[in-house]
């Protein structure tokens, strides 16, 4: 099955500075690779999600790319605010099947003020 | 608004008790999922279901069973609660078609003593 492994566990950066998450997944038949927030005390929330037919997708301030050769993915947040402060998982989900998502085990961003 | 909700937000149980956890969706979604969430080790699949009465085990389902009679709701059920048990847990709903996103509900913190 598919397998993704997400880094940093933890990322802690200055209030308008920059921070990526990479993750990379094991099977090539993935093909669909949503971002999800999970603010304190509530469940995971889409924030956005990039296809294998697309390298780059952006979106205000966050951004995804993916490369399909590497089975590599990352997430890019510019200018970050405190209210960006969250867990982070990336997924993976292949095209058979009934869609299964793989979750990462999630990094925790804490943006200082 | 499209609503995933989970019956509680905590709960508390004693070893050994039997435990269902609900779980109701209204997008008329064909998937629903339960997942658990621990410290580092993310969203693990413990259960999922494709259509009303039909399961199929995820990477854990260990001392967990589950029920679907109706398409917007999906039970779990702890059939004799342990300490090691004591988790969030998650529940989500999806489309069964490509790249489609999952909405979680607000997850259930329970404790086992």
């Amino acid at each position: 099955g598919e397998n993704v492994e997400q880094h940093p566990s933890t990322l802690s950066v200055q209030e308008g500075d920059s921070a990526v998450i990479k993750c990379t997944y094991s099977d090539s038949a993935s093909n669909y690779f949503p971002w999800y927030k999970q603010e304190l005390g509530k469940g995971p929330q889409l924030i956005i999600d990039i296809r294998s037919n697309v390298g780059e997708k952006k979106d205000q301030r966050i951004a995804v790319t993916l490369n399909k050769t590497a089975k590599h993915f990352s997430l890019h947040i510019t200018e970050t605010q405190p209210e960006d402060s969250a867990v982070y998982f990336c997924a993976a989900t292949a095209s058979g099947g009934s869609y299964i998502p793989t979750f990462g085990r999630g990094t925790s961003l804490i943006v200082h003020p | 608004d499209v609503k995933v909700t989970q019956s509680s937000r905590y709960l508390v149980k004693r070893t050994g008790e039997k435990v269902f956890l609900e779980c109701v969706q209204d997008m008329d979604h064909e998937n629903m999922f339960w997942y658990r969430q621990d410290p580092g080790l993310g969203l693990r699949l413990i259960y999922f279901s494709y259509d009303v009465k039909m399961k199929e085990k995820g990477d854990i389902p260990e001392g967990y069973s589950v029920s679907r009679e109706k398409k917007e709701r999906f039970s779990l059920i702890l059939e004799s609660a342990s300490t090691n048990q004591t988790s969030m847990y998650l529940c989500a709903s999806s489309l069964n078609v490509r790249g489609t996103e999952a909405f979680f509900g607000q997850g259930t913190r329970l404790t086992v003593v």
